[in-house]
C-alpha cells in the first residue's frame, strides 16, 4: 500500500492555459475522489467516481473542469482556459466501497497557482 | 444538506495542555463524523471517524471524540499537547457519492 500519490506536486500556469492533473489512488480502492481547497478553507467536494464511472459532477465548478477516470484505476482532472481563481489545492482522495462509514485517504495534493 | 461548523478558527494551547477542537454538525439522517489533520504542504490524514458503534471515538496519536447527539457535536480533545500537533484539524460529515462535507478548519497552535 503506497497510499495516493498526485502529479505534478505544484503547476505555475499562465492565465488562460489548460492544465492537468493525474491521481493514482490506493489499487484496491474502487471510489475516488477529487476536492478542491482553497486559502483558509476546508476542501470542498467536486466529483466522485465509482470504477470508471462518474457519478457525481454536478458539483464541478464550471464546465472548464472535467474529469476521467478510463479504466477504473487513474483519475485526471482538467481545467480549461484557467482563471487566477482556479489557484488552489486540488485534492484526491481513494476508498474501498463499504457505506457511508468508509473511510477516504488523501493524496498530499497538486498546488496550482495561475498568473 | 450537511454541514458542519467548526468554532475558533486559531486555537493556543501550552505544551502539556487540554487541546479541545470543536465541532457542531447539521444533518436530518444519522451522521458520518471524521475528524481530519493536515500538516503544511501535506494531504489530510484521518484521525478518527465515528460510525455510530460507540459514542467516545479514539484516533491516533492520542486525540479522542465523543459525539453527542442532544448537542449536535463532535468535538476533538487531546489531554495532553505535544509540539508535533500544530497542524491543521478538519472536522468533516458525509461520504459516499456526496463526497465529505468539511468545517473551514481550526490552527491548532502549541506554544512552548
Amino acid at each position: 500500500d503506497t497510499g495516493v500519490s498526485q502529479d505534478p506536486r505544484h503547476k505555475i500556469t499562465k492565465r488562460g492555459q489548460n492544465v492537468t492533473f493525474r491521481c493514482d489512488p490506493i489499487s484496491e480502492h474502487n471510489r475516488l475522489y477529487w476536492y478542491r481547497q482553497t486559502l483558509g478553507q476546508g476542501p470542498e467536494f467536486l466529483t466522485y467516481f465509482q470504477n470508471e464511472a462518474q457519478l457525481e459532477k454536478s458539483r464541478l465548478l464550471s464546465d472548464r473542469f472535467s474529469a476521467e477516470r478510463p479504466k477504473g484505476s487513474f483519475s485526471t482532472l482538467e481545467i480549461q482556459r484557467t482563471e487566477q481563481g482556479d489557484s488552489a489545492m486540488y485534492l484526491c482522495a481513494s476508498s474501498l466501497q463499504g457505506g457511508l462509514q468508509e473511510t477516504q485517504y488523501f493524496g498530499p495534493g497538486t498546488r496550482l497557482l495561475v498568473l | 444538506a450537511q454541514s458542519v461548523t467548526q468554532l475558533g478558527s486559531h486555537v493556543s494551547v501550552s505544551e502539556g495542555a487540554l487541546v479541545l477542537l470543536r465541532c457542531n454538525y447539521s444533518s436530518s439522517v444519522p451522521p458520518y463524523l471524521f475528524w481530519y489533520v493536515q500538516y503544511p504542504n501535506q494531504g489530510l490524514q484521518l484521525l478518527l471517524k465515528y460510525t455510530s458503534a460507540a459514542t467516545l471515538v479514539k484516533g491516533i496519536n492520542g486525540f479522542e471524540a465523543e459525539f453527542k447527539k442532544s448537542e449536535t457535536s463532535f468535538h476533538l480533545t487531546k489531554p495532553s499537547a505535544h509540539m508535533s500537533d500544530a497542524a491543521e484539524y478538519f472536522c468533516a460529515s458525509g461520504g459516499g457519492a456526496d463526497g465529505l462535507t468539511f468545517g473551514k478548519g481550526t490552527h491548532l497552535i502549541i506554544q512552548p
